[in-house]
């Protein structure tokens, strides 16, 4: 069974330009979150999506946007980077429902020069 | 807002137990979870407890909830060089958000 995979797992932009990271959750989820963890800081939540739906959203500007498709894999878009924008970016699955159990994938490590 | 405290560094021998405590803010968390990071790695869940309860056991791990001081702690028993990594506290406060200390670095040494 696999867990929540995500891609790519490192990234390289320049300031100004987009990104799209990627996620897959873990089978029989249909519930994708997204975090920033900034270097030696815990995660921050960005947003949530549910049933193609944006459910909940953490203290981030419009420049995050994300999507999440009828297979449950979900994307998230950074436009017009910024160099603070540095950061591992994680995504967590879980069910909808009454389950209170998120796993987390392994991450995509962001770098903006 | 919610906020999620913790203290930044824990150093213990092999053998041992492990302490790393938490306090948080938001009394409506309704769970609370310790996750593990290990060097350029995603989080692990370790274990979780509901707010209605005071004590979680799970293995070599104990998880005690003081929901009056807002204090949760997490016992590693039989501490072991592997056990070494960043550990989070973090609360659920509604629809699955989670809001995170900003972790502690557990070093074990042999």
């Amino acid at each position: 069974d696999a867990g929540v995979t995500q891609s790519p797992t490192h990234l390289i932009k320049t300031r100004g330009q987009q990104v799209t990271l990627r996620c897959s959750p873990k089978s029989g989820h249909d519930t994708v979150s997204w975090y920033q963890q900034a270097l030696g800081q815990g995660p921050q939540f960005i947003f949530q999506y549910y049933e193609e739906e944006e459910r909940q959203r953490g203290n981030f500007p419009d420049r995050f946007s994300g999507h999440q498709f009828p297979n449950y894999s979900s994307e998230l878009n950074v436009n017009a980077l910024l160099l603070g924008d540095s950061a591992l970016y994680l995504c967590a699955s879980s069910t909808g429902g009454a389950s209170y159990e998120q796993y987390f994938g392994p991450g995509t490590r962001l770098t903006v020069t | 807002g919610e906020d999620v405290e913790q203290s930044l560094f824990l150093s213990v021998r092999e053998g041992d137990s492990s302490v790393i405590n938490c306090t948080y803010t938001d009394s409506s968390s309704t769970y609370l979870y310790w996750y593990k990071q290990e060097p350029g790695a995603g989080l692990q869940l370790l274990t979780y407890i509901f707010s209605n309860m005071d004590m979680k056991q799970d293995q070599r791990l104990t998880v005690l909830l003081n929901k009056k001081d807002k204090h949760l702690s997490l016992r590693i028993a039989d501490t072991q060089t592997g056990d070494s990594a960043i550990y989070f506290c973090a609360c659920n406060t509604g629809f699955q958000k989670l809001v995170f200390g900003t972790g502690t670095r557990l070093l074990v040494s042999p």
